[in-house]
């Protein structure tokens, strides 16, 4: 099936940096997720966006749903080791029901 | 509240025997996912049910796999005959489906056939 494209593929950064992250597609999409994996878990659930343009924050946790509906953004400040994990983002194509294309996922590693 | 439910976490059978994953949504919700996650191919979809109908199972690997939802609390993944490649770690997601399109996974089974 189809994947959208995530950047990084890793990060590996110090504690208190900012953090950001990337996902796109040759597909217009209506609708963007952006979920955590913790090791031996599903992915939860972090930031929903519906609108192109849109900006909503969840904490130091902040998206953004791109302006041409074929990309979206994820920002998180201050990192701290808990933020360790892989982050997937998730869209929506028109017309396809509830379904959602997953990203290949960017693994973020916080060093203390 | 009680998330997405699944049974088992862990299933280690071997080859050829019958696997039984199990599911049961977030009560209220009438969308119910079943994926695949591997190192190779990331998260698959396999299947979703929209009010217990299957929807779209294009992602179903071939006719081994099979999924049914009896009712709107619970479903299940079978897969017989279970082959080695089968190993992977299968997500059920649930979603009210509605305008509102949010998925909630499960804690998922990680299976492993040898």
């Amino acid at each position: 099936g189809q994947q959208l494209n995530q950047s990084p593929q890793s990060m590996f950064i110090q504690e208190g940096e900012d953090v950001s992250m990337n996902c796109t597609s040759s597909s217009i999409f209506n609708t963007w997720l952006w979920y955590k994996q913790d090791p031996g878990e599903g992915p939860v659930l972090l930031i929903a966006l519906y609108k192109a343009g849109e900006l909503t924050s969840n904490g130091r946790l902040t998206a953004q749903f791109g302006i041409t509906r074929k990309d979206s953004f994820l920002n998180i400040s201050a990192s701290i080791p808990s933020d360790v994990g892989i982050y997937f983002c998730a869209g929506q194509k028109e017309f396809t029901g509830n379904q959602f294309y997953f990203g290949t996922g960017t693994s973020l590693t916080v060093i203390p | 509240d009680a998330g997405v439910i699944q049974s088992p976490r862990h299933e280690v059978t071997e080859m050829g025997q019958e696997v039984t994953l199990r599911c049961k949504p977030i009560s209220g919700h009438n969308s119910l996912f079943w994926y695949r996650q591997t190192m190779m191919r990331g998260l698959e979809l396999l299947i979703y049910f929209n009010n217990n109908v299957p929807i779209d199972d294009s992602g179903m690997p071939e006719d081994r796999f099979s999924a049914k939802m009896p009712n709107a609390s619970f479903s299940t993944l079978k897969i017989q005959p279970s082959e080695p490649r089968d190993s992977a770690v299968y997500f059920c997601a649930s979603s009210f489906g509605t305008g509102v399109y949010e998925q909630y996974f499960g804690p998922g089974t990680r299976l492993t056939v040898t």
